[in-house]
């Protein structure tokens, strides 16, 4: 099975500034999906952003882009001009092009300072 | 607003009881998920409907979860003598294609 890979349990940014969020994962394929999910406390769920393999370019999304290293297996989400709103456990997802199942690393807690 | 809606929220059941989870999709994503979530962990797959047909389901699935998605609309999540072990987030997601939205989850706390 895939795995996905997310080092930093926590991370946290002044209001304003950029931060970089990790993840990696571990495929033997070459056509996937990889996405950035948001979980704000005690809400569910949202979508960030989104990656297809086969694509060079890296996505963007407003203040969010991802630097995508296919070689590497790495997907690392950058949120500029950090907001209060930002603060929320970030998740990556992993969805091969060939199978049904999303894989989720553990999270990262973002917290937001003022 | 994701278009999923999830019904109860929360589930409080003493272990042994029987339990019911359903979701509510919107009528266009004839792709829907179970996950389960437990605290400080990302959301473990469970199980995949195509519209009505159950495509995919995890070894995590015991043969106490049973998942239906009767004429491909809504879904239900039944657990069979809960165990404690059970407690945590249940989530439903529904898209098409690649995509996923999620619903608001449905905690349950087996006692």
């Amino acid at each position: 099975a895939q795995t996905v890979t997310q080092s930093q349990p926590e991370m946290s940014v002044q209001e304003a500034e950029t931060v970089t969020l990790s993840c990696t994962y571990d495929t033997s394929e070459s056509d996937y999906y990889l996405f950035w999910y948001k979980q704000p406390p005690s809400r569910q769920m949202i979508l960030v952003i989104r990656q297809e393999a086969y694509k060079q370019q890296n996505a963007t999304e407003n203040r969010f882009s991802v630097n995508f290293q296919k070689a590497a297996k790495s997907f690392s989400l950058k949120i500029s001009d950090s907001q209060l709103g930002d603060a929320a456990m970030y998740f990556c997802a992993y969805r091969s092009n060939t199978g049904n199942q999303f894989y989720f690393g553990t999270g990262t807690s973002l917290t937001v300072i003022p | 607003d994701t278009g999923v809606s999830q019904d109860p929220r929360h589930k409080i059941t003493k272990r042994g009881q029987n339990v019911t989870f359903r979701c509510d999709p919107i009528s266009e994503h004839n792709r829907l998920y179970w996950y389960r979530q437990t605290l400080g962990q990302g959301p473990e797959f469970l199980t995949y409907f195509q519209n009505e047909a159950q495509l995919e389901k995890s070894r995590l699935l015991s043969d106490r979860f049973s998942a239906e998605r009767p004429k491909g609309s809504f879904s239900t999540l039944e657990i069979q003598r809960t165990e404690q072990g059970d407690s945590a987030m249940y989530l439903c997601a529904a898209g098409r294609l690649y995509e996923q939205y999620f619903g608001p989850g449905t905690r349950l706390t087996v006692t």
